[in-house]
C-alpha cells in the first residue's frame, strides 16, 4: 500500500514556524480525523506529538500543533527550537487496505 | 510509568523465523492493543499487524499477511511478533507501540530491536 506524502525535508531557523505536509487520499486522510504525527530523533523509537488530527498529549509543548483541509493533514511547529530537529512521521487509518498506513517522513533541520 | 521494553538484537540466516517480545508495565495489559512497526536501515516506519490484548483478536497488514504472527500471554504481560521466510529485506529495526483500543494512536513504544538477516 503507497505511503502517505510528505516532503523530504523542512528546515527553518530558531523562533520561525514551518510546517510539514501529510497527502493522502479520501480513503485515510480525507476520510478519517485520526491522523497522528510522531517524533523520531536519531537512534531513538518515534514519540507521538499529536493525535486525532489536532490533540496533544499531556507533555507535549503547545508550540506542536495539527490541522488538516481535505485530503492532507498538517504539523505545524512554532517557535523553532534546536531541540526540534527530528523526522516527524504521518499515519492515518487507510479503509482500502484495513491498514495503518505512515507518510515517508520530514527530516526537519533547524539552521 | 508506562513501559514497553523488547527483548534484545536477533541476526538470523536467509529463510529462518524470529520472533521479538515486548514486555508490558505499568498499565492494565489487557486494556489496549499492542502495534508492531518496523523501519528498515535509512527508511521510514511500516505498520505490520496489531493484536487487541484484552481478545486477543489480530489484524495484519496485506504485506505480511501468512508470514507474521502477533500472540500475546496475558500471565506475563508480554506481546510476541514472529516473522517467518525472512529475506535481507527484512533487516530492520522492529518496535512494539500501544494502542487506546477504537482509535489509532500509538502512545508509547517499545525501544526496538533490531533483527539482522545475513547468511
Amino acid at each position: 500500500q503507497s505511503a502517505l506524502t510528505q516532503p523530504a525535508s523542512v528546515s527553518g531557523s530558531p523562533g520561525q514556524s514551518i510546517t510539514i505536509s501529510c497527502t493522502g487520499t479520501n480513503s485515510d486522510v480525507g476520510s478519517y480525523d485520526l491522523v497522528s504525527w510522531y517524533q523520531q530523533r536519531p537512534g531513538k523509537a518515534p514519540k507521538l506529538m499529536i493525535y486525532e488530527g489536532t490533540k496533544r498529549p499531556s507533555g507535549v509543548s503547545n508550540r506542536f500543533s495539527g490541522s488538516k483541509s481535505g485530503n492532507t493533514a498538517s504539523l505545524t511547529i512554532s517557535g523553532l527550537q534546536a531541540e526540534d530537529e527530528a523526522d516527524y512521521y504521518c499515519c492515518s487509518y487507510a479503509s482500502t487496505y484495513n491498514s495503518l498506513v505512515f507518510g515517508g517522513g520530514t527530516k526537519l533541520t533547524v539552521l | 510509568q508506562v513501559q514497553l521494553v523488547q527483548s534484545g538484537a536477533e541476526v538470523r540466516e536467509p529463510g529462518a523465523s524470529v520472533e521479538v517480545s515486548c514486555k508490558a508495565s505499568g498499565y492494565t495489559f489487557t486494556s489496549y492493543a499492542i502495534h508492531w512497526v518496523r523501519q528498515a536501515p535509512g527508511q521510514g516506519l511500516e505498520w505490520m499487524g496489531r493484536i487487541v490484548v484484552g481478545y486477543g483478536d489480530t489484524w495484519y497488514s496485506q504485506k505480511f499477511q501468512g508470514r507474521v504472527t502477533i500472540s500475546r500471554d496475558t500471565s506475563a504481560s508480554t506481546t510476541y511478533m514472529v516473522l517467518s521466510s525472512l529475506t535481507s529485506e527484512d533487516t530492520a529495526v522492529y518496535y512494539c507501540a500501544r494502542n487506546p483500543v477504537g482509535t489509532i494512536t500509538l502512545d508509547y513504544w517499545g525501544q526496538g530491536t533490531l533483527v539482522t538477516v545475513s547468511s
